[in-house]
């Protein structure tokens, strides 16, 4: 099984700075389609999870345009370029190179200095 | 707009069972992969399970395998989790999520949450 590393655990920011999360996977996550499937996603306090990103750094819909993913093969990264407070929450990387099997990172959470 | 509604959590004893369902709308069901995944309190995600369109193909995580059971009855748009011999760590809300072509889990439900202890 890919198992999927996220660092920090937690991370506190100052309103209007960037912030920026790794993950790190075991093994490559190119599929053999030649996309690699590793996705972020957001959780609010209370609420459940919701896609961010997908393959690496397409927003999903409705995603502001301050959030961008990048990276290849193993280590990726999601950046916030100025954190606003609608941002705290807890940030997981996953995994579905492996489809139908998912892998997802510990969480990183989010919060205001 | 999709709309995914989860029911059937609650408090059961060690052993017991629960069956939670899905109700799903604003697209249509048979076309997709509908997946489970859970949240401890307190903890971070864990995929449960999925199942094909047509609910021929399923796939657990091993920690479930022949305790749970996906199923789908797709004239109802409903996905189903049969949930026997729990433990207290299956304690969790469970998300009903939808699992977009080259996309991902595009869409969650709000989750329902199973408690398992004496």
């Amino acid at each position: 099984d890919i198992v999927m590393t996220q660092l920090p655990l937690s991370s506190p920011v100052t309103l209007g700075q960037p912030a920026s999360i790794s993950c790190r996977s075991s093994q490559s996550l190119v599929h053999s389609d030649g996309n690699t499937y590793l996705s972020w996603l957001q959780q609010r306090p209370g609420q459940p999870p919701r896609l961010l990103i997908y393959k690496i750094s397409n927003r999903f819909s409705g995603v502001p345009d301050r959030f961008s993913g990048s990276g290849t093969g193993t280590d990726f990264t999601l950046k916030i370029s100025r954190v606003e407070a609608e941002d705290v929450g807890i940030y997981y990387c996953m995994q579905s190179t492996q489809f139908p099997l998912y892998g997802f990172g510990q969480g990183t959470k989010l919060e205001i200095k | 707009e999709v709309h995914l509604v989860e029911s059937g959590g609650g408090l059961v004893h060690p052993g017991g069972s629960l069956r939670l369902s899905c109700a799903a709308s604003g697209f249509t069901f048979s076309n997709y992969w509908m997946s489970w995944v859970r949240q401890p309190p307190g903890q971070g995600l864990e995929w449960v399970a999925n199942i094909n369109p047509d609910g021929s193909v399923k796939y657990y995580v091993d920690s479930v395998k022949g305790r749970f059971t996906i199923s789908r009855d797709n004239a109802r748009s409903s996905l189903f989790l049969q949930m026997t011999s729990l433990r207290a760590e299956d304690t969790a809300v469970y998300f009903c999520v939808r699992d977009q072509s080259g996309v991902g889990t595009d869409s969650w439900g709000q989750g329902t949450l199973a408690i398992v202890a004496s």
